[in-house]
């Protein structure tokens, strides 16, 4: 049961362009969705949010774009910098089942210098 | 900066024997999680905890799995008889509240199963 679906396990570019991650979702009810950077040998830390009554938040070189017709979301991250290489986990969560968040399998970035 | 932090960093134990994993949320949330990554597949959420009870669970979590909160500052996921596929880095979570706050992850536990 993938709720969530990272269809890239894997992305490289390079340093100082555009690195596009995307997530699509099954669940019409998710209204919350977050990013998750994760580090080898740590655990995850979040990123950026956004709710379902936006379909745009930026942080800096991080935004977030929300699609909900289409139920998708992507993050990118511009300029890429070589500190950014991780794994970057989508999850999403309804008002519904509260603090459970479901998550997305993870797409592994590699910015190379 | 506050963290949360996570003993062991891998266990290792065989199979049918309970393992008990620790965390030490930060100190001032009061929302605590377990999550479990299976090696190459998605996190996967077990169970949150609330004022000294199970707040929700997965369907993962079943009768094998508890939690508790000792003293205070631990939280800890008892699985009672383990079984290989436990095997899998288990994540702890806080947070200061329920719902759409952000949620702070533990360096995590491996367990491995024998």
């Amino acid at each position: 049961d993938q709720q969530v679906k990272q269809n890239s396990p894997s992305l490289s570019v390079q340093e100082g362009r555009i690195s596009i991650l995307n997530c699509d979702y099954t669940n019409s009810m998710f209204d919350y969705f977050l990013w998750y950077k994760k580090y080898p040998a740590e655990g995850p830390t979040f990123l950026i949010s956004i709710s379902s009554i936006k379909d745009k938040n930026e942080d800096g070189r991080f935004t977030v774009f929300l699609n909900k017709s289409a139920k998708h979301l992507s993050l990118h991250i511009v300029p890429s910098q070589p500190g950014d290489s991780a794994v970057y986990f989508c999850a999403a969560s309804s008002s519904n089942t509260g603090n459970q968040f479901y998550f997305g399998t993870g797409t592994s970035l590699t910015v190379i210098p | 900066e506050p963290e949360v932090t996570q003993t062991p960093s891998h266990q290792v134990t065989q199979m049918g024997q309970e393992v008990i994993l620790r965390c030490v949320p930060i100190s001032n949330h009061l929302y605590f999680y377990w999550y479990r990554q299976i090696l190459g597949q998605k996190v996967e959420f077990l169970v949150s905890f609330y004022n000294n009870e199970i707040s929700e669970k997965s369907e993962i979590f079943d009768d094998q799995f508890s939690v508790e909160r000792p003293d205070g500052s631990n939280f800890t996921l008892k699985i009672r008889s383990t079984k290989l596929e436990d095997s899998a880095m288990y994540f702890c979570a806080s947070s200061k509240s329920p719902g759409f706050d952000e949620q702070f992850f533990g360096p995590g536990t491996r367990l491995t199963v024998l």
